[in-house]
């Protein structure tokens, strides 16, 4: 158990909503990672955050993807307007960046989007 | 050229078998290297970390040649228990890992 929580774990919706996933990390954690992950593909990087800043966020796949960490320790992950081909798992992961090169993530269970 | 290349297989290989991945990176400026296990419908966890010397944990041995830009993940004596995705991944600045698709390992009794 790595201790990063995602929920939901699955999520049907149609095309056109919006839909909403959280991340809880690590406690100590104050890096926090999203990626999406499609089949037979490795996870794709999204955006982070180290505490409650954005520090990265020019991957983020269209302007309707939008990510929040407000208060440093868990995060959000919006779909605005939702479109098929956004169906993905949708991945968590945090970290504790002491050094750079040894930032370690560990990642969360997921969230399986499924837009029909 | 991806970012980061793995040869995807499927490696299928009795168990007891010795089997080696490969994987090369585009960016000279990469920092840092991985491999990380994901099994089916599963998240990725971390393997083992890549050092510039090489190092080993029990079956798992890892190199790292920056020259060549080329990472290797050796398992000797492979179990039931080792299938799974084997993802390469590279740290190119501190905060942007990029994955490899994977390389897909069965052990067959």
């Amino acid at each position: 158990d790595t201790g990063v929580s995602q929920d939901p774990r699955h999520k049907i919706t149609k095309r056109g909503q919006n839909v909403t996933f959280r991340c809880d990390p690590i406690s100590e954690h104050n890096r926090l990672y999203w990626y999406r992950q499609t089949l037979g593909q490795g996870p794709e990087f999204l955006t982070y955050f180290q505490n409650e800043a954005q520090l990265e966020k020019s991957r983020l796949l269209s302007d309707r993807f939008s990510a929040e960490r407000p208060k440093g320790s868990f995060s959000t992950l919006e779909i605005q307007r939702t479109e098929q081909g956004d169906s993905a798992m949708y991945l968590c992961a945090s970290s504790l960046a002491r050094r750079p090169s040894t930032d370690t993530q560990y990642f969360g269970p997921g969230t399986r989007l499924t837009v029909l | 050229r991806k970012e980061v290349e793995q040869d995807p297989g499927p490696f299928n290989v009795p168990e007891g078998a010795t089997v080696a991945f490969n994987c090369t990176y585009s960016n000279s400026a990469s920092q840092s290297f991985f491999w990380y296990r994901q099994d089916c419908r599963k998240e990725p966890k971390l393997l083992m970390s890549v050092y510039s010397s090489g190092n080993e944990d029990g079956r798992f041995t890892a190199q790292l040649n920056r020259a060549s830009q080329y990472i290797s993940l050796l398992i000797r004596d492979s179990k039931l228990s080792d299938s799974a995705t084997y993802l390469c991944v590279v740290n190119i600045n501190n905060n942007d890992m990029r994955f490899g698709a994977g390389t897909r390992l069965t052990v067959k009794p």
